[in-house]
């Protein structure tokens, strides 16, 4: 099956810095990367998401990017505020509904 | 709240014991997922439903674990003989029959064994 690996596991930033996390997917046939924010306590909410026919998506301080040469996939946080804090993760899909998730990463951004 | 709900909340409960979850999805959701995330990982799949049909099930569903959705409408997870190692955060996401790739999540059941 697919294996999802994501890096950092931890990451922090000072506010009004950019953060990036990247994450790595085995099986080529993949065709869907989420992207999700689970603040402490609370449910994975999706932030973003791209399809692989696209290379790149943008929504206001927050864009993914994706090259499926070479398997890897990556969030940008521009302008980061202290409520991006949270744990994010990626996850990759081949077909719905299997979602394979990367391991996470813990965001702190430092006032 | 018109998300995905999920009861109970916290679920403390003895080796050996049965427990059973439920999960309502966003009403005019068709799909209906569970997960189980332990700590310091992402979810794991574990089955999903299409209406009230469950078409796949994980690897990680063992014969002590059994899900329905007899309606259609909201769906339920029990575990049968409960092992310290099911403890974890147990979540249910959601999917319209529009955007099937938009999973919502609810805000999980945490299952402790002791």
């Amino acid at each position: 099956g697919e294996n999802v690996e994501q890096h950092p596991s931890t990451l922090s930033v000072q506010e009004g810095d950019s953060a990036v996390i990247k994450c790595t997917y085995s099986d080529s046939a993949s065709n869907y990367f989420p992207w999700y924010k689970q603040e402490l306590g609370k449910r994975p909410q999706l932030i973003i998401d791209i399809r692989s026919n696209v290379g790149e998506k943008k929504d206001q301080r927050i864009a993914v990017t994706l090259n499926k040469t070479a398997k890897h996939f990556s969030l940008h946080i521009t302008e980061t505020q202290p409520e991006d804090s949270a744990v994010y993760f990626c996850a990759a899909s081949i077909m719905p509904p299997q979602f394979y998730f990367g391991t996470g990463t813990s965001l702190t951004v430092i006032p | 709240d018109t998300g995905v709900s999920q009861n109970p909340r916290h679920k403390i409960t003895k080796r050996g014991q049965n427990v059973t979850f439920r999960c309502d999805p966003i009403s005019e959701h068709n799909r209906l997922y569970w997960y189980r995330q332990t700590l310091g990982q992402g979810p794991e799949f574990l089955t999903y439903f299409q209406n009230e049909a469950q078409l796949e099930k994980s690897r990680l569903l063992s014969d002590r674990f059994s899900a329905e959705r007899p309606k259609g409408s909201f769906s339920t997870l029990e575990i049968q003989r409960t092992e310290q190692g099911d403890s974890a955060m147990y979540l249910c996401a959601s999917s319209s029959r529009v955007n099937h790739y938009e999973q919502y999540f609810g805000p999980g059941t945490r299952l402790t064994v002791t």
